[in-house]
């Protein structure tokens, strides 16, 4: 299986600020590589797919970049709404997989 | 709009069986694989299986695999998870997930239930 790693694995931040969460993946994954966020008693929802795609509606603050074992997601100026839990989850090969989260708390 | 609405979520007693549902609208569910995704209280996301738009292929994690089914009735926009021999390890909450992809399996989740708690204990 593929594992994914995540960093930090939470982080406090003010609002306004520029966050960035890397994710790893154990073997390479191209761009196969998908980010969630969750909100307390939520469902996740889909920001970036396929490493740097924009998931249709999703505010443009929020980029993903990266390829083969190394990924980030960068929010460019943090919003109150942004305080959430993210995950990585790679797309590339069967059982997939999620990082385990980056918890966004508030400074 | 897109809907997912997840059912079936109960109390059961370790070795019991349960099947779950999701009833979709707002979209061709027939075109679009299907997936459950699992989530324990607190802890992260576990992909637990998939079903392709036609019911063709399926796939699971290890960590079901010979007890969880996953099936689909197209003529009623509905998915099921049928799980059997069921130990305190499947107590989590259960979501079902739409395939970002039409007619293939991408593995991006692009719309969720809200989830169905199923809660294994004696």
């Amino acid at each position: 299986d593929i594992q994914m790693t995540q960093s930090p694995s939470s982080l406090s931040a003010s609002v306004g600020d520029r966050v960035t969460i890397t994710c790893r993946a154990s073997q390479s994954i191209s761009t196969n590589l998908n980010w969630y966020q969750q909100k307390p008693g939520k469902a996740p929802k889909l920001l970036i797919y396929a490493a740097s795609s924009l998931q249709s509606g999703v505010p443009s603050r929020f980029s993903g970049s990266g390829s083969g074992t190394d990924f980030t997601l960068t929010i460019s100026s943090l919003q109150p709404e942004d305080f959430a839990t993210y995950y990585c989850q790679q797309s590339y090969s069967t059982p997939w997989t999620f990082g385990q989260g980056t918890k966004v708390e508030i400074k | 709009q897109v809907q997912l609405v997840e059912s079936g979520g109960d109390v059961v007693q370790p070795g019991r069986s349960l099947r779950l549902s999701c009833t979709a609208s707002g979209f061709t569910f027939s075109s679009y694989a299907m997936h459950w995704v699992r989530q324990a209280p607190g802890k992260g996301l576990e992909w637990v299986a998939v079903i392709s738009y036609d019911g063709s292929n399926k796939y699971y994690a290890d960590s079901v695999k010979g007890r969880f089914t996953i099936s689909r009735d197209n003529s009623k926009n509905t998915l099921y998870l049928q799980m059997n021999s069921l130990g305190a390890e499947d107590t989590t909450v259960y979501y079902c997930a739409r395939d970002g992809k039409m007619a293939t399996i991408s593995a991006d989740f692009d719309y969720w239930g809200q989830g169905t708690l199923v809660t294994v204990s004696s």
